[in-house]
C-alpha cells in the first residue's frame, strides 16, 4: 500500500512553453501533498504543501505564479510550471499523506524536467 | 523549529562489513524522525520512523535506528551491507507537519 505516482517521469521543454506534472496517490486518499525541487547531489527543498480543495501554500522564495499547483481531489495534484526557461530544470518529486500532520509522507518516482 | 543533522556526507562500506549512517536531531517538542533511501533517479523509500513508541525501530531491507534522547541521535544501521544499499540516504524530522531533511549521506559498497 501506499503508492504513489507521478507522471511523465521525464520531460523536455522548449523555453518559454509551461510543463503539468502529475501526482497521483493509487491506493490512499490524500489529504496533503507535497512538491519538492532537488538538485544534482542536494537533499529536497520544499516548494508548497497543497490541501485538497484548498490553495497551495508556497515556501519562501518559490514563485506560486510560476509553479502552479492545484489539488482537486484527493488522489491527484499537478504542479504547472509556467513559461518554463532552463533554470527551472530540476528533479521535481512530490509526496502524499493522508490524516495527521505527523504521519508519514509517501512519495512518487519523480520528474526530471529539461527545460532547454 | 525543528532540524535534523546527518555527519558525513559520504560513507564507503566493504560488502558485508557494518553499514553506519549518523542523524542528530535538534527538537523542542518530542520528534517524529524517518529515514528515507534514495536510489539514482528514483523518489524516496521509506526505511524506518520513530513515533514516540519503541525507541528500537526495526524497517526494511535490514535497516534498524535507535532513538537516544540523551544525544538527541536517530542513527541508522545495517549489521552486514549488501551491493543494493548503495544510495542516498536521508534523515528526516517532521516540524508541523513538513518533513526536515537533513543533507544526505550517498552510501558506497565496496566488493
Amino acid at each position: 500500500g501506499a503508492v504513489v505516482s507521478q507522471h511523465p517521469s521525464w520531460v523536455i521543454c522548449k523555453s518559454g512553453t509551461s510543463v503539468k506534472i502529475e501526482c497521483r496517490s493509487l491506493d490512499f486518499q490524500a489529504t496533503t501533498m507535497f512538491w519538492y525541487r532537488q538538485f544534482p547531489k542536494q537533499s529536497l527543498m520544499l516548494m508548497a504543501t497543497s490541501n485538497e480543495g484548498s490553495k497551495a501554500t508556497y515556501e519562501q522564495g518559490v514563485e506560486k505564479d510560476k509553479f502552479l499547483i492545484n489539488h482537486a481531489s484527493l488522489t491527484l495534484s499537478t504542479l504547472t510550471v509556467t513559461s518554463a526557461h532552463p533554470e527551472d530544470s530540476s528533479f521535481y518529486i512530490c509526496s502524499a499523506k493522508s490524516g495527521a500532520s505527523t504521519d508519514t509522507q509517501y512519495f512518487g518516482p519523480g520528474t526530471r524536467l529539461t527545460v532547454l | 523549529a525543528q532540524s535534523v543533522t546527518q555527519l558525513g556526507s559520504h560513507v564507503s562500506v566493504s560488502e558485508g562489513a557494518l553499514v553506519l549512517l549518523r542523524c542528530n536531531y535538534s527538537s523542542s517538542v518530542p520528534p517524529y524522525l524517518f529515514w528515507y533511501v534514495q536510489y539514482p533517479n528514483q523518489g524516496l523509500q521509506l526505511l524506518l520512523k520513530y513515533t514516540s513508541a519503541a525507541t528500537l525501530v526495526k524497517g526494511i531491507n535490514g535497516f534498524e535506528a535507535e532513538f537516544k534522547k540523551s544525544e538527541t541521535s536517530f542513527h541508522l544501521t545495517k549489521p552486514s551491507a549488501h551491493m543494493s544499499d548503495a544510495a542516498e540516504y536521508f534523515c528526516a524530522v517532521n516540524s508541523w507537519g513538513k518533513l526536515q531533511f537533513g543533507a544526505g549521506t550517498q552510501v558506497v559498497v565496496t566488493p
